[in-house]
């Protein structure tokens, strides 16, 4: 089965950078994905690493090491709008399901 | 625009009475569905894959004969939940996959459900 773990919270104030970790223990996947869920609303795709490497989408980078069963989302000159919560998922190779992670709930101040 | 659309988006029903969600994609067809429940602050839990023409798969502990799922078309699942209990209200939320190895679902905007 799938475990992916990450930090429960994260605190920053505006304008800084922040990185998002996702350790995960899987017995094989297609690549690791990032959403973000704003409360009360439905999950929104961020980024998908279907390679180790770092993947850029403006201000939002993900990066995977599958050597290392670790990701992480790394967002760039946050913004209140940024304060949501954020997952990471796998794509089961064997049965194609997307399995989340435990999720972190990043919390902006001005 | 939204390519899954789910229905309804809030619900508030009695104890021991059945609620249907129902979850379509829009201008493409899902062979298959992917419905998830989430407690609050919680992460998103797959309860089972619907199936276009077949049996559902239901996750380890969920009860299949509580949460009834059907895929009647390639188009449309839905999940009733039956005799619903106060521990039943969650957000419910229906995916189908943009295509076979990518990290993309496409998400419902969700259903709360409040049972009284």
């Amino acid at each position: 089965g799938q475990s992916l773990e990450q930090p429960s919270e994260v605190t920053a104030v505006e304008g800084a950078i922040v990185q998002i970790n996702c350790t995960y223990q899987t017995s094989g996947f297609y690549g690791l994905s990032w959403y973000q869920q704003h409360d009360g609303g439905a999950p929104t795709f961020l980024s998908y690493n279907a390679l180790d490497g770092l993947e850029e989408t403006g201000r939002f980078s993900s990066f995977l090491s599958r050597s290392d069963s670790y990701g992480y989302l790394l967002l760039q000159e946050l913004q209140m709008k940024d304060s949501a919560s954020y997952f990471c998922a796998v794509r089961d190779r064997g049965t194609d399901k997307l399995i989340f992670g435990t999720g972190t709930r990043l919390q902006v101040f001005p | 625009g939204a390519v899954v659309s789910q229905h309804p988006s809030w619900v508030i029903c009695k104890s021991g009475t059945s609620v249907k969600i129902e979850c379509r994609s829009l201008d493409f067809q899902a062979t298959t569905m992917f419905w998830y429940r989430q407690f609050p602050k919680q992460s998103l839990m797959l309860m089972a894959t619907s199936n276009e023409g077949s049996k559902a798969t239901y996750e380890q502990g969920v009860e299949k004969d509580k949460f009834l799922i059907n895929h009647a078309s390639l188009t449309l699942s839905t999940l009733t939940v039956t005799s619903a209990h106060p521990e039943d209200s969650s957000f419910y939320i229906c995916s189908a996959p943009t295509s076979v190895g990518t990290g993309e679902l496409f998400f419902g905007e969700g259903s709360r459900l409040t049972v009284l």
